[in-house]
Order: C-alpha cells, then structure tokens, then sequence
C-alpha cells in the first residue's frame, strides 16, 4: 500500500464548477501538506501549503488538512479552463521536511 | 529571476547505454532535488543534496544511478546502464533550505528502447 493515496480521476467539470481534490494517507508523521499543479510536459508547481491541520484559503483555493482522518483536501472555486491540469498532492514529515512524498495526480479538465 | 535551468529536454537511448542529466539551480539555492517521473505517477525523490553534501538518496538505484553536486551548484544525474524501466521524466528541483519552496525546472523525457 502506498503511503498517499490520491483519487486518480480524470475529472472533467464545466466552467464555473466547484472542484474536490481528495489524497489520503498513512504516515502520521506527515504535517506538511503541498497541494502541486502540473501543466503537461512542465515541471509540478507549487499551489498551497498547509502545516499541521486546519484550512488556508487562497483566492479560489481552498487546502483543508484533517490529521485525525489522515484525509486532505484541495478545492477550486469558480474553475477555470487555465485551471485545466493534474494536480498532485504532497507530504513530508518534520524530521525531513525536504523529503516529498507525492500521489499519483488527478487530471482535471475545466470544459468551457 | 531565472527558474531552474535542465538539460537536455529529450533523450532517447538504447537499453544498456550510458545518459546523463545536467540541472542548474536557481541562485542562491542550497537544497537540490531528483526526482523520478513515471508516466502516470507522482515525482519520485531519488537523491536530496545540501549544499554539496548528500542528504537523501535512500530511493537511489546505486547499483545504476550516479549523482554528484560539485561546488554546490550545478548537478548531474547519471545512468549507466540503462533499463526500459528507466524511461520517465527526470527532474530537478532546487530550494533555499529543506523547508522552504521547491521550484523545479521542465524535465528530461528519457526514452529506453
């Protein structure tokens, strides 16, 4: 089993569409949490950031972090086509904060 | 301000062959990342320097993969000799310290025929 589990969609929402990204995961030393946005044939770019538990908001972004159910989540407000893209989570532990562990991505397609 | 710089973007070789990556951080920049994209996955970390000291390479493959960090800049990631298994994108990520911002570069798409 992996150690971040991602939903491995595809997903394809209409313009304008409320958008759930949902990673789980099992290593409760994990309490950094990285949200990733990956263009095609570019290089992951780094979204939200979020330590410990609890909820950041950023602009039409919102990352929710829940210890307790090893579950966080990124949504997307009010999506758009340039929003089309995999988006990929990350955690690393405190004891090496430079050590990622990603999921495997969701693509998501926002249809004008 | 420059982003960081990998190279070359494509490489196509043939099973058993040797290739190398070349990869120059952003300025200013101690922590320096490989990673391992498999199509359909995640970025794998394969190797972390500080400065030019290895801090990580745990998920490296020794007995193939090389990786060194001279002057604590540039660096280059080696393969020799190549598997199929081996065809993903390699990139190169660079950060001021362990916790700060990753930035990575586009990537090289190595094909193993």
């Amino acid at each position: 089993q992996k150690e971040v589990e991602q939903d491995p969609g595809p997903l394809s929402v209409p313009e304008g569409a409320i958008v759930s990204l949902n990673c789980t995961y099992s290593n409760s030393a994990f309490q950094y949490f990285m949200w990733y946005r990956q263009y095609s044939r570019k290089g992951p770019e780094l979204l939200m950031y979020t330590y410990s538990s609890g909820n950041k908001e950023d602009g039409r972004f919102t990352a929710q972090v829940d210890k307790s159910s090893k579950y966080i989540s990124l949504f997307i407000r009010d999506s758009q086509p340039s929003d089309s893209a995999t988006y990929l989570c990350a955690m690393s532990a405190i004891s090496n904060a430079g050590k990622s562990t990603f999921g495997d991505g969701t693509t998501l397609t926002v249809k004008p | 301000e420059a982003g960081v710089a990998q190279s070359p973007r494509y490489k196509i070789i043939e099973k058993r062959q040797s290739v190398a990556f070349w990869c120059n951080p952003i300025s200013g920049h101690a922590t320096l990342y490989w990673y391992q994209q498999i199509l359909g996955q995640g970025p794998k970390l394969l190797i972390q320097f500080q400065n030019n000291g290895v801090v990580d390479d745990s998920q490296l493959p020794k007995d193939r993969f090389s990786a060194e960090r001279l002057k604590g800049v540039d660096s280059t990631l080696k393969i020799q000799p190549a598997k199929l298994e081996d065809s993903a994108v390699y990139l190169c990520a660079s950060s001021l310290g362990v916790y700060n911002e990753q930035f990575f570069g586009p990537g090289t798409r190595l094909t193993v025929l």
